[in-house]
């Protein structure tokens, strides 16, 4: 079935240090991607998305690109700050309309 | 953005007692939502799907006698932990479906921990 493997945490970053989180996917057919974001004490909030092959997703300095060769949508931003401080989650969808498939969330930490 | 809301954040219950936990769509209506269950350091695991007005679809290996699920209106699903015992106890999060764009909207969380 469908899967999503996204790298172990925590990632422990110093403010305005470049952040990767590895996402790769299983999926039959073409997925929509996303990461959503959970801040402590929220809930979940979608990040971004992208719905087909080579698209990218981006909001708040973050950036993903989904990649079919390569099954990825590796999240990316150029210098986190501490407010970045979450768990991200990677998730696809494989059909319109049915449940997400989450990956495991990776926490974020990001100190000044 | 849409807002979900889940009720209540936190709950506290007995060995063998039931607990319901409401999800709303504060401004939109929800023709689906989905139920999640996630225990710590690890995802999200799909429960149930519930459309309203019929039964909810349950993931395999998930108890539909244990976890009660109604859908009741386009605006209110609940999720009823019937005889909850402390293996029951983790983090449940609903999330709803926007008719018209179809996008995804979560809950801040329900955590039921059962003494």
């Amino acid at each position: 079935g469908d899967s999503v493997t996204q790298m172990e945490g925590p990632v422990t970053l110093s403010e305005e240090a470049f952040l990767t989180i590895n996402c790769t996917y299983t999926a039959t057919g073409y997925p929509s991607l996303f990461w959503y974001v959970q801040y402590p004490g929220e809930g979940l909030q979608l990040l971004l998305k992208a719905t087909k092959a080579d698209d990218k997703g981006s909001n708040k300095g973050f950036e993903a690109t989904y990649r079919k060769e390569t099954t990825s949508f590796h999240l990316e931003k150029g210098s986190v700050q501490v407010s970045d401080s979450a768990v991200y989650f990677c998730a696809l969808s494989g059909q319109a309309g049915t449940a997400l498939i989450f990956g495991k969330g990776t926490t974020l930490s990001v100190s000044s | 953005g849409a807002v979900v809301s889940q009720h209540p954040s936190r709950v506290i219950c007995k060995s063998g007692t039931s607990v319901k936990i409401e999800c709303r769509s504060l401004d939109f209506q929800a023709t689906t939502m989905f139920w999640y269950r996630q225990f710590p350091k690890q995802s999200l695991m799909l429960m149930a799907t519930s459309n309203e007005g019929s039964k909810a679809t349950y993931e395999q290996g998930v108890e539909k006698d244990k976890f009660l699920i109604n859908h009741a209106s386009l605006t209110l699903s609940t999720l009823t932990v019937t005889s909850a015992h402390p293996e029951d106890s983790s983090f449940y999060i609903c999330s709803a479906r926007e008719g018209q764009t179809g996008e995804l909207f979560f809950g801040e969380g329900s955590r039921l921990t059962v003494l």
